[in-house]
């Protein structure tokens, strides 16, 4: 019944070594996004595709990066994880830039 | 109980009584708005949204009341159950790039 799937639910990597993180949805949404949230605060955008448009936020550092091969899948690449970079890692969908947004259950990334 | 918006990050409930959550929003081109409940590890959970062209949207046990005049939201938990137990953040939706604005987040804590 999952609709918006992350994988992995937990996930470690090493100070410098890239990690990939996927979401993969059922809902056939033209739109896909990816927010990190850090403790106690709320989601922060790093990035949507509306459709195969990649649109970037401004503040979101290079080492972040995104790619979706098809309408149900979307990963999140970090090139090179440092310790600030650990958070817990969302996925969300939506229709349209107008309707409400499917969140899956994240990602929780830790550095060491 | 009663939050009022982001002075007051926490609120304690007794099981059964009726929780208000307040939000204050920046844009006053903001013209969809959404209550998102998030429990501790998972995804913000849609809960109830509401148009700019309404004041007041009901759902299951949940209210959600808009004031446009002083850019104030609100959400109204009736009854108040443990499960209910969650960090509760408000979200906009404004701007050409139509991308959602999210409040700091209210921790709701139900007591039984």
């Amino acid at each position: 019944d999952a609709m918006v799937i992350q994988n992995p639910r937990y996930q470690v990597t090493q100070f410098g070594k890239p990690v990939t993180l996927s979401c993969s949805q059922t809902l056939n949404h033209n739109v896909m996004y990816w927010y990190q949230q850090k403790s106690s605060q709320a989601p922060k955008l790093l990035f949507h595709y509306y459709d195969k448009d990649f649109n970037n936020e401004a503040d979101t550092p290079d080492n972040f990066q995104s790619r979706r091969p098809n309408t149900s899948f979307c990963f999140l690449d970090i090139r090179s994880p440092g310790l600030g970079d650990a958070a817990m890692y969302l996925c969300a969908t939506s229709r349209g830039l107008l309707d409400g947004y499917t969140f899956g259950s994240g990602t929780r990334l830790t550095v060491v | 109980g009663e939050s009022v918006g982001l002075h007051l990050p926490t609120l304690s409930v007794q099981e059964g009584d009726n929780s208000i959550i307040n939000c204050a929003y920046s844009n006053s081109a903001s013209d969809y708005f959404i209550w998102y409940k998030q429990e501790s590890g998972k995804g913000p959970q849609f809960i109830i949204d509401i148009r700019s062209n309404m004041d007041k949207r009901q759902g299951q046990r949940v209210t959600v009341l808009l004031n446009k005049t002083v850019k104030h939201l609100s959400l109204q938990i009736a009854a108040t159950q443990p499960g209910d137990s969650a960090v509760y953040f408000c979200a906009e939706n404004a701007g050409n790039n139509r991308k959602l604005i999210w409040g700091l987040g209210t921790s709701l804590a139900v007591n039984p």
